[in-house]
């Protein structure tokens, strides 16, 4: 059984601190890693995709990727009170285009 | 500007009754797929859908759901007969291969 595994939270930080969002997966063969924010009742919205080992930086996000580790993480600079949200991991690959999604993060940023 | 549309926005439905789920594509593409989010779960694949053909499908999704393209632009899931357990919101996404999906906003299914 394929798992991907994110703490559930909520990761509480306040407004301006670095956000920390961190994701395993089971599958060494995975290929393709994202990150997704959904805010309540809504549907995940693309942050970033993420396809080597080393960092991807985009804005105020930065994802990391570490596949001996089977690790991915997406760290938020400056967070704004609009940050807060559940995140999403979401790996794919391995012979398929399918994305596993873990349980999401909620973050949380006290203004 | 969403990649994908889809319609209802939200379905109430009665206990054994068929639903149909439509998902409109902004643009061409090839990559489609259906995923189904329980409340407070994660987000699960249903099936992908590729060159209009089911390209890959989830043990969950049984003979009770069907997917189709009838007029090669609406895709439709289909749920032949509801259960209490298929309450949920269902998206469909558009991708192309290996690329990001882009979900659309999802349809709030509940089965009473």
């Amino acid at each position: 059984q394929k798992e991907v595994e994110q703490n559930s939270g909520p990761l509480s930080v306040p407004e301006g601190a670095i956000a920390s969002l961190n994701c395993t997966y089971s599958d060494r063969g995975s290929q393709s890693f994202f990150w997704y924010r959904q805010y309540s009742g809504k549907s995940p919205e693309l942050i970033m995709s993420i396809y080597s080992n080393g960092d991807k930086e985009d804005g105020r996000f930065t994802a990391q990727l570490n596949k001996a580790s089977q690790y991915v993480s997406l760290l938020i600079r400056d967070s704004q009170p609009s940050d807060s949200a559940t995140y999403l991991c979401a790996v794919s690959g391995s012979g398929t285009y399918k994305y596993i999604f873990g349980t999401g993060t909620r973050l949380k940023v006290l203004a | 500007e969403p990649e994908v549309t889809q319609t209802p926005s939200h379905q109430v439905t009665q206990m054994g009754q068929e639903v149909i789920l439509r998902c409109v594509p902004i643009s061409n593409h090839l990559y489609f797929y259906w995923y189904r989010q329980i409340l407070g779960q994660k987000v699960e694949f249903l099936v992908s859908f590729y060159n209009n053909e089911i390209s890959e499908k989830s043990e969950i999704f049984d003979d009770q759901f069907s997917v189709e393209r009838p007029d090669g632009s609406n895709f439709t899931l289909k749920i032949r007969s509801t259960k209490l357990e298929d309450s949920a919101m269902y998206f469909c996404a558009r991708g192309q291969e290996q690329e990001t999906q882009y979900f659309g906003p999802g349809t709030r299914l509940l089965v009473l």
